[in-house]
């Protein structure tokens, strides 16, 4: 069974503060791994999209990481905002014709930051 | 904005009640998805929409009754729901994998 395993559940750092987000997943035929930004009460914006031969890809302050041998992913957050407090969910798709159906989605990671 | 719009935002109806929610994107997506939210847990697949026609149906209540007139309109019909439906309802569309998810419909069912 497809599944994707984040930690911590929660997290509070404070404001100007770096802060790691783990992802382990047991997704297969992997496709390609993304981790969302989900504000309270809207829907997640990706913010990155790993595939299986990317080991770092940076988007401004975020920097996610990918093992594709382990299995895991880390989202880096350099300089922590206000703003930045959110869930951040790991999501993996599978090779399964592309399509929201083919993703499996972690329980997200609720950052807090604190001025 | 991610080109995928949701009305309404806030939903409170009574178990009696009969509501639609409503999904709507012109971002040339042909695949259109509804999802669940609710606390502490993932996000769980409803429907998925290819091309007007529906593709899956993950064993919801048929108190949940989607409609997809064209491929950049999808609906979800409630009635005689339960308090345990109370939930973020969120619509997407994909691309590449990539899945647009509107700002969702927080319900409440009381």
């Amino acid at each position: 069974k497809n599944q994707v395993e984040q930690s911590p559940q929660s997290l509070i750092i404070l404001e100007g503060k770096n802060c790691t987000l783990q992802c382990n997943y047991t997704v297969s035929p992997f496709s390609n791994l993304r981790w969302y930004k989900q504000d309270t009460g809207r829907g997640p914006v990706s913010l990155t999209i790993m595939t299986f031969s990317e080991n770092t890809k940076s988007n401004g302050r975020y920097t996610a990481t990918l093992d594709a041998d382990t299995k895991q992913s880390s989202l880096h957050i350099t300089a922590s905002q206000l703003s930045d407090s959110a869930s951040y969910i790991c999501v993996v798709s599978a090779w399964a014709g592309g399509g929201a159906d083919g993703l499996t989605f972690g329980k997200g990671t609720h950052l807090i930051i604190q001025p | 904005e991610t080109g995928v719009t949701q009305t309404p935002r806030h939903l409170v109806m009574g178990m009696t009640n009969k509501k639609s929610l409503k999904c709507e994107q012109h971002l040339g997506h042909n695949a259109m998805y509804w999802y669940k939210q609710s606390a502490k847990k993932p996000l769980e697949l409803m429907f998925v929409y290819n091309f007007k026609e529906q593709t899956e149906n993950n064993s919801v209540p048929s108190r949940f009754s989607p409609e997809c007139p064209n491929s950049s309109h999808l609906f979800l019909h409630l009635h005689t729901l339960q308090p345990e439906d109370s939930a973020l309802y969120l619509c997407a569309s994909t691309r590449n994998t990539e899945a647009f998810f509107g700002q969702g419909t927080r319900l409440t069912v009381v």
